[in-house]
Order: C-alpha cells, then sequence, then structure tokens
C-alpha cells in the first residue's frame, strides 16, 4: 500500500546550517505530497505541498520537489534558525483517500 | 474561515476509567473528521475518520469508539482506559479547497497512571 519513509532523527544543527530532511514514497499513483511541522506541544500545521511531478513547494524559507523518478520529497532551508526546532512529518495523499504519515523526524537546531 | 478546537488540552486518568475527547470544527459544513494517536516519540497512528453523521470508519481495533453526534462534532471514547491509552491525540478535518490536505486541532495529551 501507499506509504513514505523519513530519515530517522534525530537531528541537531547549529544555527544558520543547510537543513535536508530526507523522505522517500510508495505509491501506486502519483500522490499529493506534503510536509507537515509540529512546534513543542501543538498539533500539526501543514507547512508545504506539492501536488505533481516537477512542483516545488516553499514556505517560511524552506523547500521541497516532488521528483518522480526518485519517488521523493526532501525537505531543504538553506539557514535555519532555533525557532525551527520541531518534528517534521512528511506525508501523502492518493486520490483524496487518507493522508498517510511518516515517522516524523525531530529537529534541535542550537545558536 | 474554517477553525478546529479540541478539548481538553491535558488529562490524566487512572487506568479503568472512561475517556471523552471532543473535537469541533467551525465554518464548514459536512467536513470529513480524523482522530490520530502519537505516542511518545513516535509517528502518527489513524484511529478513526467519519465522512458523515453517524458514519465511523475504524483503522485499527482496540478500546477506543468514536461518534459523530452533530455534523461538525467528532467525539472519541473509550469505556475502560488501558496504560497503552497514553498518548497525544489529534483531531483533524479535511480542507475543501487545493488538494484537500488536513488541517489539526490543537491536541490533547492524555496519560493514564
Amino acid at each position: 500500500g501507499d506509504s513514505v519513509t523519513q530519515m530517522e532523527g534525530p537531528v541537531t544543527l547549529s544555527e544558520e546550517a543547510f537543513l535536508t530532511i530526507n523522505c522517500t514514497y510508495t505509491a501506486t499513483g502519483y500522490p499529493s505530497l506534503f510536509w507537515y511541522v509540529q512546534y513543542p506541544g501543538e498539533g500539526l500545521q501543514l507547512l508545504l505541498k506539492a501536488t505533481k511531478a516537477d512542483d516545488k513547494g516553499s514556505n517560511k524559507g524552506f523547500e521541497a520537489t516532488y521528483r518522480k523518478e526518485t519517488t521523493s520529497f526532501h525537505l531543504e532551508k538553506g539557514s535555519v534558525q532555533v525557532s525551527d526546532s520541531a518534528v517534521y512529518f512528511c506525508a501523502l495523499m492518493y486520490n483524496n483517500n487518507d493522508m498517510r504519515f511518516g515517522a516524523g523526524t525531530r529537529l534541535t537546531v542550537k545558536p | 474561515s474554517q477553525t478546529i478546537h479540541q478539548w481538553p488540552a491535558t488529562l490524566v486518568q487512572p487506568v479503568g476509567s472512561p475517556l471523552s475527547l471532543e473535537c469541533t470544527v467551525e465554518g464548514t459544513s459536512n467536513p470529513n473528521l480524523y482522530w490520530y494517536r502519537q505516542a511518545a516519540g513516535r509517528g502518527l497512528q489513524l484511529l478513526f475518520y467519519s465522512v458523515g453523521i453517524g458514519q465511523i470508519s475504524s483503522e485499527v481495533p482496540q478500546n477506543l469508539s468514536a461518534s459523530r453526534p452533530q455534523d461538525r462534532q467528532f467525539i472519541l471514547s473509550s469505556k475502560k482506559l488501558l496504560l497503552s491509552d497514553s498518548g497525544f491525540y489529534l483531531c483533524a478535518y479535511r480542507g475543501t479547497g487545493g488538494v484537500g490536505e488536513l488541517f489539526f486541532g490543537e491536541g490533547s495529551r492524555l496519560t493514564v497512571l
């Protein structure tokens, strides 16, 4: 069935470092792909999305490109801040069915 | 605009006691609603979803149940809590625009002692 695999955390970076969180998916068709962020003690917030191959989602300095050839949707940010410390979830949705989430990757950014 | 609220935000309950978590959505009609559980340090597990009043689908057999008594109200219940029910419970609705992504409430943290 459809599924998402994220890189295992936790990830610890210094402020202003470059961030990559890997996400790959398995799906029978062409799903929509998402990144959600969860700050401590809060629910999930939609960070960005992409609905078709080669689409690039972006928000708050984060970017992810829908790569059909590698079935990937890696999250990147050029310069992280302490306030980016959170858990990041990759997710897919196919044919308006359930949304499937990865296990989440905890990011800690140190000053 | 659409909003979603959950309560209580935090709950500490003894083993064997009942549970009721409530979720309400405003600003939309007949939304698809979802209950997820997030165990400590783990990902999201879909528990229940509902496409309308009285319509509940269960993803995982367990001692939890869900009900949808009104269009914009979704309740998660248990008659007798287990230690393993501890976790962070998230309610979500499917957006009507865009690609139908999910929007989440603030979450309810349940600790069973």
